[in-house]
């Protein structure tokens, strides 16, 4: 089964760091983009990042450029986010998910993890 | 930026017909895909590239492409249909969802 497990979220104060990670099971990892979206309490979908199969392509939103780095480790079959100087609107679910054919759809979705960034 | 434009909400009776639009310029020259989600659930991959359904997905779901608008069709709706939905496509190496359409089955 295709499973994707997201960790790391919390409460942190604006302008602080924290890192998400997200384990990956039962495909192979290696061979699959993988991107973060986020969701803020009450709103839409919003994509985030995106590290291709090699981790040696990524991609960010305007939003969080400069700010996010996504970063792979294919021996882990993990996929992290590293978040810093995070501001009031960064609070948010945040999902990782898998590429269905590095064709820049989603086919797997994790269960999320919530940062709150807050005082 | 590019921007795709979904209308908030759809309301639909049991057994009929919902059709869910996304417009973006030129649209139907990029692949669209949408994902359903439930309340407090994560999202799930109902249509991608146009019109190709995931395995699993029942085949009252179904979708198109074409000039401006892409769109979820959802024939013979029942009630565990009623979700949000979302449009996606991606230009210039990013993604962009729509805002999200509310489907009511009532």
């Amino acid at each position: 089964e295709v499973q994707l497990v997201e960790s790391g979220g919390g409460l942190v104060q604006p302008g602080g760091s924290l890192r998400l990670s997200c384990a990956a099971s039962g495909f192979s990892f290696s061979s699959y983009w993988m991107h973060w979206v986020r969701q803020a309490p009450g709103k839409g979908l919003v994509w985030v990042s995106r590290t291709n199969s090699d981790g040696n392509s990524t991609t960010y939103a305007d939003s969080v450029k400069g700010r996010f780095t996504i970063s792979r480790d294919n021996a882990k079959n993990t996929v992290y986010l590293q978040m810093s100087s995070l501001r009031a609107e960064d609070t948010a679910v945040y999902y990782c998910a898998r590429d269905g054919g590095n064709s820049w759809y989603f086919d797997c979705w994790g269960q999320g993890t919530l940062v709150t960034v807050s005082s | 930026s590019y921007e795709l434009t979904q209308p908030p909400s759809v309301s639909v009776s049991p057994g009929q017909t919902a059709s869910i639009t996304c417009s973006g310029d030129k649209l139907g020259d990029k692949y669209a895909c949408w994902y359903q989600q439930k309340p407090g659930q994560s999202p799930v991959l109902v249509i991608y590239q146009d019109n190709r359904r995931p395995s699993g997905i029942p085949g009252r779901f179904s979708g198109s492409n074409s000039g401006n608008t892409a769109t979820l069709t959802i024939s013979g709706t029942q009630a565990m249909d009623e979700a949000d939905y979302y449009c996606q496509a991606w230009d210039s190496s990013t993604v962009i969802f729509g805002g999200g359409t509310k489907l009511t089955v009532l």
